[in-house]
Parts: structure tokens; C-alpha cells; sequence
């Protein structure tokens, strides 16, 4: 049990249609960052969020967006969905921003989108 | 970007002893870390190094770090059938953590 939560776990949507996910960090921890794990690929990173701010983005297009609240859990917001967007989604938290030491890094359960 | 490159599969006797290589590119990773997934699941964090140690042994799991070849290794003593999963490692540096595609281990009895 790393205490990162994602919701939700499993959805589907259709081509064209907007996503929100969202994780709650491991209490304490101020630093949160989504990847995208396509079927048996490895993880790819999305963007960091530290503190409220984007502080890191990945290869990912704009239609890709987030926010960090002031109790740092967060959401990702992919708009315009396309097929290739089917993957896991994974929420990372860890403690006073990756550009820093990051120490314990833990991932939540992720969310299984499947864009039809 | 980040490179890492690991064997895709391998295949133990139970009780032996596993050994997943990884190299990787980015001299300047500060931590390495190494998760197991398994199906359908997210990431469990397994153990982590940072970059100035080159060995640590957390229970059953050794990590062996040769930062002057880029080359991190994870030995799981007395390979049990919870065992079997995907292992990754995953450098971190400038921001993010980078992954490759993933050990699949298979432990037989």
C-alpha cells in the first residue's frame, strides 16, 4: 500500500472525447508526475507538477494538460482522444520535486483508459 | 533522451537465485530504482540506489551499481513464484524517471 490513489481505475471513451484522472499523493508528499504505459511497453512520462506549477513535461502533445491542487493530489486532462491514447495511466508522488533528491518514489495502482 | 535497455525474459527455478541487467545512458541519474509489476497492476517500488553507493541489500533483493560501465543489476535471492512479474529499472535524472521495456521473469517450480 504506497498511499497513492487514482481514480478512476478502469474507463472507456470514444475518439474525440475529454478525459480528467486523478491521484492523490502519498501524504506529505509535495511532488506529483504522470506516465503513460501503453500495452507491454514501459512507462513514458508525462509531465511533474511541484507545488501547483508544470515543472517537467515530457514528448507529449498540449491536448495533454494538468493541474496540482494547493493539497497536492492532481489531475490529467487529455482532450481530443485518439486511439492511441489507450494505455495505463500511472500517478508517481514523491517529496520536494524530482529536480532535488527524490528518494522513495511511489506509484499508484493506475487508471486503464480504452479509447474506442 | 535516456536509454535503457534491458533482456526482455527470463526464466528461474524456484529457490534459485534471479539476476536482472540493466545499462542505461545518463551518467548523471542521481537515483536508480528498480519496480516489479504485475498483471494489471501499477508499479511497486522494490529498492533504490543512489548514484555515489554501488551496492545495497535490502532483504532478499541486491542491487549492484557499476556507474563507470551504466550497467545496475538486481538479484532476488531464492526466487519464490510471487516472483514472477515484470521488473524494471528506472534511472531518474532531469525530472523523470526512464524506463525500457521491462524484465518478464517466469519462475518454475
Amino acid at each position: 500500500e504506497t498511499g497513492v490513489t487514482q481514480s478512476p481505475t478502469h474507463l472507456i471513451k470514444t475518439r474525440g472525447q475529454q478525459v480528467t484522472l486523478r491521484c492523490s499523493s502519498q501524504s506529505g508528499h509535495n511532488t506529483v508526475s504522470w506516465y503513460q504505459q501503453a500495452l507491454g511497453q514501459g512507462p513514458q512520462f508525462i509531465f511533474q507538477y511541484y507545488r501547483e506549477e508544470e515543472n517537467g513535461r515530457g514528448n507529449f502533445p498540449p491536448r495533454f494538460s494538468g493541474l496540482q491542487f494547493p493539497n497536492y493530489s492532481s489531475e490529467l486532462n487529455v482532450n481530443a482522444l485518439e486511439l492511441d491514447d489507450s494505455a495505463l495511466y500511472l500517478c508517481a508522488s514523491s517529496l520536494d520535486g524530482f529536480r532535488s533528491l527524490a528518494g522513495e518514489l511511489f506509484f499508484g495502482e493506475g487508471s486503464r483508459l480504452t479509447v474506442l | 533522451g535516456e536509454d535503457v535497455e534491458q533482456s526482455l525474459f527470463l526464466s528461474v527455478r524456484e529457490g534459485d537465485s534471479s539476476v536482472i541487467n540493466c545499462t542505461y545512458t545518463d551518467s548523471s541519474s542521481t537515483y536508480l530504482y528498480w519496480y516489479k509489476q504485475e498483471p494489471g497492476a501499477g508499479l511497486q517500488l522494490l529498492t533504490y540506489i543512489f548514484s555515489n553507493m554501488d551496492m545495497k541489500q535490502d532483504q532478499r533483493l541486491t542491487v549492484l551499481l557499476n556507474k563507470k560501465d551504466k550497467h545496475l543489476s538486481l538479484r532476488i535471492a531464492d526466487t519464490q513464484t510471487g516472483d514472477s512479474a515484470i521488473y524494471f529499472c528506472a534511472p531518474f535524472g532531469d525530472y523523470k524517471l526512464s524506463f525500457g521495456a521491462g524484465t518478464t521473469v517466469t519462475v518454475r517450480a
